[in-house]
């Protein structure tokens, strides 16, 4: 069953502090993952996109990194900011006969000063 | 990057009417868009795959019926919520791929409230 968990399920760090977030996937035949931030009431925004052969990414504060053997990513922040507090969701797609994107059920992240 | 525009960004209406809910790609051709809700504090739930030109895909469990999805142009596609009740009330989020690069893009989402 194709499946994206993430963890923690919500986090709570000081501004300025780091924090990296966990997803592990069941997801094949895979494409690429995603790292989304999504603010309340607002559309995800996309992080970084991986595909298999990529293992770490860098997009300003955040870097991503893909473990395609062990099917797992994480996303680090550095340095965090207030304005980072939101929901943190890795989303994977298949590469079938059309893409299938499974969505993770997403990390909170507040930032408190 | 793209965008794609969602609109309204709320809407309250009566028990019964039906509403409207625009998505629309501004800066590219979206021949497949998406169709999500979303409750607090939960994921997105895929509701329906929108193909210009054709029917809907729906998702199991989602009533075709009663959530209207039309998708006449390659920059616009339309989710009507028909006869709407107050469990209909929810976040709904479009997607609209860019054909180019086949990433996804998110519209800002709508705040249904049915009173």
């Amino acid at each position: 069953k194709n499946q994206v968990e993430q963890s923690p399920q919500s986090l709570i760090i000081l501004e300025g502090k780091n924090c990296t977030l966990q997803c592990n996937y069941t997801v094949s035949p895979f494409s690429n993952l995603r790292w989304y931030k999504q603010d309340t009431g607002r559309g995800p925004v996309s992080l970084t996109i991986m595909t298999f052969s990529e293992n770490t990414k860098s997009n300003r504060r955040y870097t991503a990194t893909l473990d395609a053997d062990t099917k797992q990513s994480s996303l680090h922040i550095t340095a965090s900011q207030l304005s980072d507090s939101a929901s943190y969701i890795c989303v994977v797609t298949t590469k079938t006969s059309y893409d299938k994107v499974i969505f993770g059920p997403g990390t909170s992240l507040s930032v408190i000063p | 990057g793209a965008v794609v525009s969602q609109h309204p960004s709320r809407v309250i209406c009566k028990s019964g009417t039906s509403v409207k809910i625009e998505c629309r790609s501004l800066d590219f051709q979206a021949t497949t868009m998406f169709w999500y809700r979303q409750f607090p504090k939960k994921s997105l739930m895929l509701m329906a795959t929108s193909n210009e030109g054709s029917k809907a895909t729906y998702e199991q469990g989602v009533e075709k019926d009663k959530f209207l999805i039309n998708h006449a142009s390659l920059t616009l596609s339309t989710l009507t919520v028909t006869s709407a009740h107050p469990e209909d009330s929810s976040f709904y989020i479009c997607s609209a791929r860019d054909p180019l690069n086949t990433e996804a893009f998110f519209g800002q989402g709508t705040r249904l409230t049915v009173v």
